[in-house]
């Protein structure tokens, strides 16, 4: 049962552009939500985060939406440069037997053509 | 510095040998994570120690054994290796509800 979802496996979008990156959950305990981004032979490293209680965060070039009705959150990152290609998973949170678990997409790999 | 480091990088072995993979963090955090990425890409976590103590074990099979001497180091044993167990195992560390930080990765293959 997967209750993180990323249905793009990859995307490709021209330097500067806008890049979107999709996520879908189901289970409406998550009250906490981030995104990694994670180069080839590397972890993933965090990018930015949301708590439940807000629906847009921003850092920077990096924005972060939630809409809790729909269980969707998505990544917005403008204007998209070549150094941003890499893959992103999207991951949320719940407090659960007294600890926080982490549920992780499958990636949405992002591709910035120069 | 490096803040979560996972040794070895790679991992070649025979089914049926017993190997571990060794796992420290230098942040301070209370918390240290064992994350399996299979080939396709999932990220699903294993096991999760707060200051030693086992908190999360998910469905994992019991030749899995995380040992956490500290709350420094998390290393992962595992017994009898199996073709399916070929994958790339993260560790992670965080405080409270703070984002984790990753290792690189080790990539275990089975032969």
């Amino acid at each position: 049962d997967q209750q993180v979802k990323q249905n793009s496996p990859s995307l490709s979008v021209q330097e500067g552009r806008i890049s979107i990156l999709n996520c879908d959950y189901t289970n409406s305990m998550f009250d906490y939500f981030l995104w990694y981004k994670k180069y080839p032979a590397e972890g993933p490293t965090f990018l930015i985060s949301i708590s439940s209680i807000k629906d847009k965060n921003e850092d920077g070039r990096f924005t972060v939406f939630l809409n809790k009705s729909a269980k969707h959150l998505s990544l917005h990152i403008v204007p998209s440069q070549p150094g941003d290609s890499a893959v992103y998973f999207c991951a949320a949170s719940a407090l659960t037997s007294g600890t926080y678990k982490y549920i992780f997409g499958t990636g949405t790999r992002l591709k910035v053509l120069a | 510095d490096t803040a979560v480091s996972q040794t070895p990088k790679y991992l070649v072995t025979q089914m049926g040998n017993d190997k571990s993979i060794k796992c420290e963090q230098n942040l301070g955090h209370d918390t240290m994570y064992w994350y399996k990425q299979d080939s396709k890409k999932f990220l699903k976590i294993m096991f999760s120690y707060n200051n030693k103590e086992l908190i999360i074990n998910e469905t994992v099979p019991n030749r899995f054994s995380p040992k956490s001497p500290d709350k420094a180091h998390l290393n992962l044993h595992i017994n009898s290796l199996e073709l399916g167990d070929s994958a790339v195992y993260f560790c992670a560390s965080s405080q409270g509800r703070q984002p984790q930080h990753f290792g690189d990765g080790t990539r275990l293959s089975i032969l």
